[in-house]
C-alpha cells in the first residue's frame, strides 16, 4: 500500500472549515484513498472514501488531485466534537470482502472555540 | 445490536497471566477484525475473520495470541502468558457483506498488564 503523509496537527475556529491535506504521491490506479476519524477514548469511525472523483457526503467531501498524488478532506462546519484525530488511508480495491487498514498517525484536528 | 460491542471495557492483570478478549459484532456481519492500539500509536492489525475462518493472521505478534470465532458471529482474542508489552487497546471491527470500505468499531478493550 502506498505510503500517506499528514501533518501531525491542526486547528481550526468552531463554525469555519477544516481542511486536511494528504499526501500520497505513490499511489498506483487501483488503490483508494479513505479518511477514518478516532475520538478521544472512541473506536475509529468511517468518514468518506474515493478513488477518483470528488465525493460528498452528509460527514464531509474528498477532493482528490486528477494526479491522485494528494487529497483533502474537507469538513465545511467544523463543531467542538470534530475534534479527533483523523487517518488517510491508501488500500488497494478490497477482495472477497476484505479490507486490511494500515493506520498511521494521523492529523490531530483541535477545533477551538 | 446497535453497534459494535466488546467486553471487558477494562482488564487489569498480572504478568504471566492469560486473558480473553471478546466481540460481539454487528449482526449479520460477515467479515470481522481485531487490531491493537498502543498509547499514542495508530492501530495495529492482528487477525481477520471470513465468517468463522480466518484467512489472514498474519498480524499476530507471537503463539501466545489466539483467535477464535464462533457461529459466524462472537469472536474472542486470547492471550496466553502476557507480558508488560501487550498493554494496549484493543480493537474489533465488523463490515456488511459486500461492503468492505467502512468498518465499524466497537469501543475497545483497555488491557493493561502489570
Amino acid at each position: 500500500d502506498a505510503k500517506t503523509t499528514q501533518p501531525p496537527s491542526m486547528d481550526c475556529a468552531e463554525g469555519r472549515a477544516a481542511n486536511l491535506p494528504c499526501n500520497h504521491s505513490t499511489i498506483s490506479g487501483n488503490e483508494y484513498v479513505y479518511w477514518y476519524r478516532q475520538i478521544h477514548s472512541q473506536g475509529p469511525q468511517y468518514i468518506i472514501h474515493g478513488l477518483k472523483n470528488n465525493e460528498t457526503n452528509e460527514m464531509a467531501s474528498l477532493i482528490i488531485t486528477e494526479d491522485r498524488k494528494s487529497s483533502t478532506l474537507i469538513l465545511p462546519h467544523a463543531t467542538l466534537r470534530d475534534t479527533a484525530v483523523y487517518y488517510c488511508i491508501v488500500r488497494v480495491a478490497p477482495r472477497y470482502n476484505f479490507n486490511k487498514f494500515y493506520f498511521g498517525s494521523g492529523t490531530k484536528l483541535n477545533v477551538k472555540p | 445490536g446497535a453497534g459494535v460491542s466488546q467486553s471487558p471495557s477494562n482488564k487489569v492483570t498480572e504478568k504471566g497471566k492469560d486473558v480473553e478478549l471478546r466481540c460481539d459484532p454487528i449482526s449479520g456481519h460477515t467479515a470481522l477484525y481485531w487490531y491493537r492500539q498502543s498509547l499514542g500509536q495508530g492501530l495495529e492489525f492482528l487477525i481477520y475473520f471470513q465468517g468463522n475462518s480466518a484467512p489472514d493472521k498474519s498480524g499476530l505478534p507471537s503463539d501466545r495470541f489466539s483467535a477464535e470465532r464462533t457461529g459466524g458471529s462472537v469472536s474472542t482474542l486470547t492471550i496466553q502468558r502476557t507480558q508488560q508489552e501487550d498493554s494496549a487497546v484493543y480493537l474489533c471491527a465488523s463490515t456488511q457483506p459486500g461492503g468492505p470500505h467502512e468498518q465499524f468499531f466497537g469501543p475497545g478493550t483497555r488491557l493493561t498488564v502489570l
